[in-house]
């Protein structure tokens, strides 16, 4: 069964300061993985996704995330945190045509 | 292209009541998935349908319906709602079953008093 862990659920980064958000996944085969943000009173958008190409992956706004098979990591990160990045960011794994299943969230908080 | 769309988009109802609601995918996408967001439980999958078809299912009771149109239109529906029912429901579209990226619609927040 397929499972991810966000460690934190709650994170502060000063604005300017490197954004590090950790997700690690279970996957009995290899998965595909995505990264959401959740702004408040919205849906999800979708910021980036690993589909087995290339292991860096780049995203919208800046964000990217490695995937690391050996650590079974897909963290996400952001050099410099913008005040506009203060969100609720999501990991989810998905082992298609399996449902996909999303970690607990952290929420990010970007100090001025 | 527009999104996906939620009806309605907050709804307060009391217990033991049942509830309706609805999700309108992206033109063209065949594959619409219900998702329950709670603090404490996150975001939790209910069900998946494709081709007017249920192809997955969450663990959740039976209380918690739901249908797909020939359009690609999805209803969910409550019964005999309780006060744990209240959250943020959430659907999303993709364009076939299995779909590496699905995109979510607003959601509709239940209260249930």
């Amino acid at each position: 069964a397929q499972s991810v862990t966000q460690l934190g659920s709650h994170v502060s980064v000063s604005e300017g300061a490197l954004v590090l958000l950790r997700c690690n996944y279970s996957s009995s085969v290899p998965p595909y993985l995505f990264w959401y943000v959740q702004y408040p009173n919205q849906g999800l958008q979708l910021l980036l996704k690993y589909t087995s190409a290339a292991t860096l992956v780049k995203g919208i706004n800046g964000f990217e995330a490695e995937f690391k098979k050996s650590e079974t990591s897909f963290h996400l990160t952001k050099p410099s945190a913008h005040m506009s990045d203060a969100a609720e960011y999501f990991c989810a794994v998905s082992d298609p045509p399996q449902k996909v299943t999303f970690g607990i969230g952290t929420k990010l908080q970007v100090i001025p | 292209k527009a999104g996906v769309t939620q009806t309605p988009r907050y709804l307060i109802k009391t217990r033991g009541q049942q509830v309706t609601l609805s999700c309108s995918p992206i033109s063209g996408h065949r594959s619409v998935s219900w998702y329950q967001q709670t603090p404490g439980q996150g975001l939790q999958f209910l069900f998946e349908y494709f081709s007017e078809t249920q192809r997955n299912k969450g663990n959740f009771p039976g209380r918690f319906s739901g249908r797909q149109f020939s359009n690609s239109r999805s209803e969910m529906n409550v019964s005999t709602l309780e006060l744990g029912d209240s959250a943020l429901y959430l659907c999303a579209s993709s364009l076939s079953q299995g779909s590496d990226e699905q995109f979510f619609g607003p959601g509709t927040r239940l209260t249930v008093l």
